[in-house]
């Protein structure tokens, strides 16, 4: 069975700290990893994926994950946040199966990030 | 290049009507797929067509249903509406099929109210 779990609903941090969006997965066969961003009432922006080779993803506005196989963890981070970053974010594992699940995305319920100023 | 298109971006329906919501994605993607985004469930998934063929569908009523047509744009309706099925309906285009594990790229969603 694939599934994400995002373990904090909110993240706050002050502009210019490091921030950490965690997310762990559970997944049949080899893990295809995804976090996306969503801006109010707007659709799901791309920012990284991991699918094979190093396990530190360099991504889109600064953002890295570390994809972690023993921990089956894939947390997002950014070393120094900005107050433009706010917004939700979501972690996706793609479908390994054959059958109902290749090709479909399992999402976390999401994280809210706030980085104040 | 232009990126995944959703038509309309705001709908308001009255119970019992149904509606068609439109997506077309980039040029060359052939595999298209719709979630439903709800404050309560999340991000769900509906279904996902590839090459004019459902190949996934997710754990949906059958009122809701899609079709892709064979320049890759896709349609999805929704009959009966329930006050529940007011919603954010993302649709998302991939390159390939997703079996490589390209990026799936998603619209701006259309946001569907239900009075």
């Amino acid at each position: 069975a694939q599934s994400v779990a995002q373990p904090e609903d909110q993240v706050n941090v002050a502009e210019g700290n490091p921030l950490t969006v965690k997310c762990t997965y559970s997944v049949s066969g080899n893990p295809y990893l995804f976090w996306y961003v969503q801006y109010p009432n707007r659709g799901l922006q791309f920012l990284l994926k991991y699918i094979t080779g190093d396990n530190l993803v360099k991504g889109s506005y600064g953002f890295e994950a570390e994809f972690n196989k023993s921990q089956t963890s894939f947390h997002l981070k950014k070393p120094s946040a900005l107050v433009s970053d706010s917004a939700l974010y979501f972690c996706a594992v793609r479908g390994a199966d054959r059958g109902s699940t290749l090709g479909r995305l399992y999402f976390g319920r999401g994280t809210q990030l706030t980085v104040w100023p | 290049k232009a990126g995944v298109t959703q038509t309309p971006r705001y709908l308001i329906k009255t119970r019992g009507q149904q509606v068609t919501l439109s997506c077309s994605p980039i040029s060359g993607h052939r595999s298209v797929s719709w979630y439903q985004q709800t404050p309560g469930q999340g991000l769900q998934f509906l279904f996902e067509y590839f090459s004019e063929t459902q190949r996934n569908k997710g754990n949906f009523p059958g009122r809701f249903s899609g079709r892709q047509f064979s320049n890759s744009r896709s349609e999805m309706n929704v009959s009966t509406l329930e006050l529940g099925d007011s919603a954010l309906y993302l649709c998302a285009s991939s390159l390939v099929d997703g079996e490589k594990g390209w990026g799936y790229t998603f619209g701006s969603g259309t946001r569907l109210t239900v009075v």
